[in-house]
């Protein structure tokens, strides 16, 4: 059971370029959910996904896709990254809406220069 | 914006002896959860309390809440050098369609 993985684990962007960050949890969770992580500001809300086929913007979406094709995954997408993207990104699954805890994956860090 | 701010931002102690986080909100809230966060890695859940608790227990961890305050509190009994961390609160505020994280505090406990 290997819970909620990400990947890469590491990436390095030039302004411009494009990029997706993958997501899988395999315990048959509904909800998933990106977060992106910045010294002193805890963690904020990207995109977030109710089940299979749907997203919703969370409290940061600008700049941001997302796409949910398979239970099980949760991509989400840069376009055209710029450098205040640069951040740890993480994403986590849960079992209910808001009231069960958050499982949390290990977390990409990208650099954009 | 965020809904929960935790104080202290930093706090080192010794082992064996008790750490207090805090943390205050701003809206009414459903529920409030508490997170770890060791370097480098992704989060893990504590505890969850919700609005019609006023106080959790599990295992060292002791958690209060009190609404008409708009805070909560985080109590680590006898820690241990393995507690050094950060430590979140989240909350899912009535008004929003997702859930708050504070800033978190960075607790260092020396061996």
């Amino acid at each position: 059971n290997a819970g909620v993985t990400q990947t890469p684990k590491f990436r390095v962007l030039k302004t411009g370029q494009s990029m997706t960050l993958l997501c899988a949890q395999d315990m048959n969770h509904e909800y998933m959910y990106w977060y992106r992580q910045d010294p002193g500001m805890g963690l904020r809300l990207i995109h977030y996904s109710v089940g299979e086929g749907t997203t919703a913007k969370g409290e940061v979406p600008d700049g941001y896709n997302v796409s949910r094709l398979k239970k099980q995954n949760f991509l989400l997408g840069l376009e055209s990254a710029a450098p205040s993207q640069t951040s740890v990104y993480f994403c986590a699954s849960s079992l209910a809406w808001q009231v069960d805890e958050q499982f949390f994956g290990p977390g990409t860090r990208l650099t954009v220069l | 914006s965020q809904q929960g701010e935790e104080d202290p931002q930093a706090l080192s102690i010794q082992e064996g002896e008790n750490a207090t986080m805090n943390c205050s909100y701003k809206t009414s809230i459903n529920n409030l959860q508490w997170y770890r966060q060791n370097s480098g890695r992704g989060l893990v859940h504590l505890i969850l309390i919700r609005s019609n608790e006023r106080e959790k227990h599990s295992g060292r961890l002791r958690v209060t809440l009190d609404t008409s305050k708009k805070s909560s509190s985080l109590l680590i009994t006898a820690s241990r050098a393995a507690d050094t961390a950060s430590y979140f609160c989240a909350t899912d505020a009535d008004n929003n369609n997702d859930m708050r994280f504070g800033a978190g505090t960075r607790l260092t406990v020396k061996p």
